[in-house]
C-alpha cells in the first residue's frame, strides 16, 4: 500500500506559471511533511518543509500548502523558471525513530 | 552533497555476482540510508541505520543486506545480483530522522 501517493507524474508548464504538485496521504499519524528537489543526475536535496500545525509555509518562489482534515499537501513554485526543471518528491514521516516515506515523484519541466 | 560520498559511482556486473556499494560521510550524522531509485517508483527505501551496528529493513529490503562497522561508512551488498535489481542507488544521511542529505548516487547495472 502505497503511503503517500503524488500527482501528477509529469508536468509542463509554461515560464511565469504556477505549477502545483499534489500528495495525500492516509496515516494520521504523520507529522511531518518534506518537499525534495531532484536534478538529473544528482541526489534530491530537501526544499521546504511544513507540520500540520500550520496550513501554508513559503519559501522564496515555494510554497507548501496543508490540509489537515483533507490529509493533503501540495507543493506551488511562483513565477516558474527553466531552471526549476527538476523531478520533485514529497514525503512524509510520523515522530519517533521512523523514516521517511516518499512519494512516487513528479518531473517538472518549465519551458521558456 | 553534505560531505557522502558514493563508491563506485557506476558498475556493470553480472547475474548471479556479489557487489557492495560503499556510503561515506564525513558529517557524523547518526542515521544512514539507502534507496534505490527506479522510473515509476520513485525512492523506495531498502535498508537503514541508526547507529554503529544497528540496522532495520526498509520497504524493499530482499536481497539486500547492509553493515555498519564505524559511524561514517554504511555498506549495501547484494549477495547474488539479480537483473530486477539494476537500478540507481542513493545513500544519505541525517543528525535527525526528519532531515536526510544525499548522495551523489551509483548506477548499477546487472546483466
Amino acid at each position: 500500500q502505497q503511503q503517500v501517493k503524488q500527482s501528477p507524474q509529469s508536468l509542463i508548464v509554461q515560464k511565469g506559471g504556477i505549477p502545483i504538485i499534489n500528495c495525500a496521504y492516509e496515516n494520521t499519524a504523520f507529522d511531518y511533511f518534506p518537499w525534495y528537489q531532484q536534478f538529473p543526475g544528482k541526489g534530491p536535496a530537501l526544499l521546504i518543509a511544513i507540520r500540520p500545525d500550520v496550513s501554508e509555509k513559503k519559501e522564496g518562489r515555494f510554497t507548501i500548502s496543508f490540509n489537515k482534515s483533507a490529509k493533503q499537501f501540495s507543493l506551488h513554485i511562483m513565477d516558474s523558471q527553466p531552471g526549476d526543471s527538476a523531478t520533485y518528491f514529497c514525503a512524509a514521516k510520523e515522530s519517533g525513530n521512523t523514516p521517511l516515506v516518499f512519494g512516487k515523484g513528479t518531473r517538472l519541466s518549465v519551458i521558456a | 552533497d553534505a560531505g557522502i560520498t558514493q563508491s563506485p559511482r557506476h558498475k556493470v556486473t553480472e547475474t548471479g555476482t556479489p557487489v557492495t556499494l560503499r556510503c561515506h560521510q564525513t558529517e557524523n550524522h547518526r542515521y544512514m540510508y539507502w534507496y534505490r531509485q527506479d522510473p515509476g517508483h520513485g525512492l523506495r527505501l531498502i535498508h537503514y541505520s541508526y547507529g554503529v551496528k544497528d540496522t532495520d529493513k526498509g520497504e524493499v529490503s530482499d536481497g539486500y543486506s547492509v553493515s555498519r562497522s564505524k559511524t561514517e561508512d554504511f555498506l549495501l551488498t547484494l549477495e547474488s545480483a539479480t537483473s530486477s535489481q539494476t537500478s540507481v542507488y542513493f545513500c544519505a544521511t541525517g543528525a535527525i530522522h526528519n532531515e536526510q542529505f544525499f548522495g551523489p548516487g551509483t548506477r548499477l547495472t546487472v546483466l
